[in-house]
């Protein structure tokens, strides 16, 4: 059981942002949210993870609901390269359960 | 090109054959993972292992035997598998332990397709 909620796939254009969204409502106190991506014909490659407080690195930004039982990996300008199944995961990193995830397309 | 390379990156054998698939990493990471990934399911944690040692076994069938012989090397032993073995099996690690819940990131192989006959 992934614990974890989202959509099944979602569309974005080319060079717009990409709103992620996940529902996480039953974590815990020392749950970590964990985003990872899996482009096809690859391994999972991880995008970024976070605990309570908003985190930014190079390829994406994670907002953290207050309550944390929701989050949204921000993709700020969409590319080809970022259409793959981007998977929200709570958990500590020996222990990630990874669901369906949602498959993202890129328009040109 | 994320530091852990599995081979082979196909392989077919027959129900009663045995094969062996090989992961290694030159990270300097303390932990490793064995994942399975079906069609159209999701991925599935089978085995854990923190500096060689196995800490995690999900339930996995006895047809499947792992190896830690170093903390650089990690194998997958194969024997008498059934068809519905046939998946992406794919290898990881991280550098702090499975208990660690900060250090986050794993760092995923391509996977190994293995296709049973």
């Amino acid at each position: 059981d992934a614990k974890t909620t989202q959509p099944n796939s979602m569309e974005s254009n080319e060079e717009e942002p990409v709103h992620l969204p996940c529902n996480h409502s039953t974590i815990s106190g020392t749950d970590y949210i964990h985003w990872y991506r899996q482009l096809p014909s690859q391994g999972p490659e991880y995008v970024i993870h976070g605990l309570t407080s908003n985190v930014n690195n190079r390829m994406a930004s994670l907002a953290i609901a207050e309550d944390r039982k929701s989050s949204t990996l921000i993709l700020h300008r969409a590319t080809l390269r970022d259409a793959a199944v981007y998977y929200c995961i709570r958990g500590s990193q020996g222990n990630l359960i990874f669901g369906k995830g949602t498959k993202l397309s890129v328009k040109p | 090109e994320t530091g852990v390379t599995q081979t082979p990156r196909h392989l077919v054998m027959g129900m009663t054959n045995k094969k062996s698939l090989k992961c290694e990493q030159h990270l300097g990471h303390n932990a490793m993972y064995w994942y399975k990934q079906s069609a159209k399911k999701p991925l599935e944690l089978m085995f854990v292992y923190n500096f060689k040692e196995q800490t995690e076994n999900n339930s996995v069938p006895s047809r499947f035997s792992p190896e830690c012989p170093n903390s650089s090397h990690l194998f997958l032993h194969l024997h008498t598998l059934q068809p519905e073995d046939s998946a992406l099996y794919l290898c990881a690690s991280s550098p702090g332990t499975s208990g660690d819940t900060n250090t986050g990131e794993l760092f995923f192989g391509e996977g190994s397709r293995l296709t049973v006959l």
